[in-house]
């Protein structure tokens, strides 16, 4: 089975450029979520989404991060303009159902903004 | 509100050796709650979880009792090994918090031969 998949693995760009991370959820899950992973903050739930619909986005630190889900089977998270701040690893995860199911994590995408 | 909390790392022990990690919880309701673990580059895995009081999650070796009196979820190993080398994270979802997981701030472990 396909797992969760992320892309790019590694990102380095200068500040105040745009940036765009990718998930791909496993086929099925209907819920999908964005975390953020410092050695400050611990891990930080972003946003998430059931059905392709944002249910809560109250994590999302600033305007400059958006996250949409055009379709079941694919999400973008972007930042712009970035900022030395926003450096982290991402973490993308999805679930079927909720409460007591488990959520899958991809591999992440560590952000590197110089 | 909700929330998790775990001893403090890192734990550094030798092959062989016994593992407890501490997690205690603060939550409305009654939640489910995961044991997660991270290798080193990778995402997060689920290690084992427990959905109501008494309930004993289990996996590689690795147990966890849900502890509803003592609001806590303590992660136990009796042998270690060298592969356990990890970040471990306690986390808890609850209807009332909805869907998204609460993870604490995560322990390392580092086991030696």
């Amino acid at each position: 089975d396909a797992g969760v998949i992320q892309s790019p693995r590694h990102e380095v760009t200068e500040m105040g450029q745009e940036v765009t991370l990718r998930c791909k959820p496993i086929s099925g899950h209907d819920y999908l979520f964005w975390y953020r992973q410092t050695m400050m903050r611990g891990l930080e739930l972003l946003i998430y989404f059931n059905n392709n619909v944002p249910i809560d986005d109250s994590g999302m630190p600033e305007d400059r991060f958006s996250a949409k889900m055009p379709n079941a089977s694919f999400s973008t998270l972007k930042i712009q303009p970035s900022e030395p701040r926003d450096s982290a690893v991402y973490f993308c995860a999805s679930s079927f159902g909720r409460g007591n199911q488990p959520q899958h994590f991809g591999d992440g995408t560590r952000l590197s903004i110089l | 509100g909700n929330s998790v909390t775990q001893m403090e790392g890192p734990v550094t022990l030798s092959e062989e050796a016994f593992l407890t990690i501490n997690c205690t919880y603060t939550a409305t309701g009654y939640p489910s709650l995961f044991w997660y673990v991270q290798y080193p580059g990778e995402g997060l895995q689920l290690l084992l979880k427990a959905t109501k009081a008494d309930d004993k999650g289990s996996n590689k070796g690795f147990e966890a009792t849900y502890r509803k009196e003592t609001t806590s979820f303590h992660l136990e190993k009796g042998s270690v090994q060298v592969s356990d080398s990890a970040v471990y994270f306690c986390a808890l979802t609850s209807r009332q918090a909805g869907t998204a997981l609460i993870f604490g701030k995560g322990t390392t472990l580092s086991v030696s031969s």
